[in-house]
C-alpha cells in the first residue's frame, strides 16, 4: 500500500521559532491534509490542499502541495507553547464520484515547544 | 458547532470477549471511517461506509465487523478481542461532496486485558 515518510520525528524549539516538516510519499495523491493531535484527542483539521503547487496559510500556519504531488510541507511561524502536539500529514487518493476517500497518514511529527 | 460523536469514551474489556463501539457523524455528513491507532503510532484505515454500503475496506481484522444505519450513525463490532486489539478507535465523517475533509471525533479508548 501507500506510503508517507513524514520527518521529522520529533522537534524540540524555542518559543518564537519557526518550524517546518514535510511529508513524501512514493506515489501521487489528489489531496494533502495536515492534522494536529493532542494526547486522548482526535486528530483535528488544520488545513487542506487540493491542487499541485498550492500554498495555503491558516494563521500561522503555511501548507504546499508540492507540484509532483508526491511531497507537502507544513510551516508554522512564531511557535507558541499551544503549538505543542503530534502533527500528521495525510493523503488522499480521491477522484470525482469514485474512489478511495480515505486517509493514509505520516507517522507524525511530535512538537515541543520550550517557553 | 456539532462534532462527531463517539462512545464510550473508554472501555475495558477481558481477552475473548466482545466490544462495540459508537459513532454520530456530523449532521449531513454522508461517509463514515474508522481508524485504530495504537500507542504511538499513526491512525490505521479500517473500514468506511457511504449511504450505508461499505466504501472501502482497509485493514480491518475478520473478527470486527462495522455498518452503518439509515440515520447515518455507525458502530463497530469487535469480537473474540485480543491483547493487541488495545488501542484509540477513531471515527471520522465527511460529506462526500467535500474531498479531502474528514473530521474526526475524540476517540473511543479500548483495553483488553
Amino acid at each position: 500500500g501507500q506510503q508517507l515518510n513524514q520527518s521529522p520525528q520529533s522537534m524540540f524549539i524555542q518559543e518564537g521559532e519557526d518550524v517546518s516538516m514535510n511529508c513524501t510519499s512514493s506515489s501521487i495523491f489528489n489531496t494533502w491534509l495536515w492534522y494536529k493531535q493532542e494526547p486522548g484527542e482526535g486528530p483535528v483539521l488544520l488545513i487542506a490542499l487540493y491542487k499541485a503547487g498550492e500554498l495555503t496559510s491558516n494563521g500561522r500556519l503555511t501548507a504546499q502541495f508540492g507540484i509532483t504531488r508526491k511531497d507537502s510541507f507544513l510551516n508554522i511561524s512564531a511557535s507558541i507553547p499551544s503549538d505543542v502536539g503530534i502533527y500528521f500529514c495525510a493523503g488522499q487518493l480521491s477522484y470525482s464520484g469514485a474512489g478511495s476517500y480515505q486517509l493514509t497518514f505520516g507517522k507524525g511529527t511530535k512538537l515541543s515547544v520550550i517557553p | 458547532a456539532a462534532g462527531v460523536i463517539q462512545s464510550p469514551r473508554h472501555l475495558i474489556k477481558e481477552k475473548r470477549e466482545t466490544a462495540t463501539l459508537k459513532c454520530y457523524p456530523i449532521p449531513r455528513h454522508d461517509t463514515v471511517y474508522w481508524y485504530q491507532q495504537g500507542p504511538g503510532q499513526d491512525p490505521q484505515f479500517l473500514i468506511s461506509f457511504y449511504e450505508k454500503m461499505q466504501s472501502d475496506k482497509g485493514s480491518i481484522p475478520d473478527r470486527f465487523s462495522a455498518q452503518q444505519f439509515s440515520d447515518y450513525h455507525s458502530e463497530l463490532n469487535m469480537s473474540s478481542l485480543e491483547l493487541g486489539d488495545s488501542a484509540l478507535y477513531f471515527c471520522a465523517s465527511s460529506s462526500r461532496g467535500q474531498i479531502g475533509e474528514l473530521f474526526f471525533g475524540e476517540g473511543s479508548r479500548l483495553t483488553v486485558l
